[in-house]
């Protein structure tokens, strides 16, 4: 497709839940990035893959929050456990490389709601 | 660390009236900025961005944002607010050249425009 495209659009789940929200980045884009947007709170960057490199993971909240990349393209996040306060919007982006002057490329997210 | 503060949460104008967006940053390298816009139920766009080239940007629909080094602020204006204007505009920073892609967000101001 022409963006970058995340499933599912809404996922509601039961706490103690594990959870996985897919990423489809825009093709050739070799940084990803994931972004959670709670009410309030702004964005908060979660996770950073930049091409091959050892991913950025400095914002992840807690262990129970992994994501992975395969082939350089797709992305996975991945949450086990959830809680409450997991329930977000879960915003993915690409960008055409890693330059600090790339503009970003942001999906429509996946809405989280932890009952 | 890098950081981003936007002061006020939400800001209402009249329609025709100024638009001014407040964002003052903290690095500690020469950054870059950004601003970028979520219209209702759309995702982030980018509306212009600061990389070290002219200290007034302009950007899309008739926003421009001055980098002021001395204010550490990249404040965002338009001289005549639109009713299509009406969105949540958020303030980021990246480190500047040499530094990598990574964009800190701060909490974003919702714009309401009205008759």
């Amino acid at each position: 497709g022409a963006g970058v495209s995340q499933s599912p659009s809404n996922k509601v789940t039961e706490k103690g839940k594990d959870v996985e929200l897919r990423c489809d980045p825009i093709s050739g884009h070799t940084a990803l990035y994931w972004y959670r947007q709670s009410l309030g709170q702004g964005l908060e960057f979660l996770i950073y893959f930049q091409g091959n490199s050892a991913p950025d993971k400095s914002g992840l909240p807690s262990d129970r929050f992994s994501a992975e990349r395969t082939g350089g393209s797709v992305s996975t996040l991945t949450i086990q456990r959830t809680q409450q306060e997991d329930s977000a919007v879960y915003l993915c982006a690409s960008s055409l490389n890693y330059a600090t002057n790339e503009k970003l490329f942001f999906g429509s997210g996946t809405q989280l709601s932890v009952l | 660390a890098q950081s981003v503060t936007q002061l006020g949460s939400h800001v209402s104008v009249s329609e025709g009236a100024l638009v001014l967006l407040r964002c003052n940053y903290s690095s500690s390298v020469p950054p870059y900025l950004f601003w970028y816009v979520q219209y209702p139920n759309q995702g982030l766009q980018l509306l212009l961005k600061y990389t070290s080239a002219a200290t007034l940007v302009k950007g899309i629909n008739g926003f421009e944002a001055e980098f002021k080094k001395s204010e550490t602020s990249f404040h965002l204006t338009k001289p005549s607010a639109h009713m299509s204007d009406a969105a949540e505009y958020f303030c980021a920073v990246s480190d500047g050249p040499g530094g990598y892609n990574k964009l800190i967000f701060g909490a974003g101001t919702r714009l309401a425009v009205h008759p």
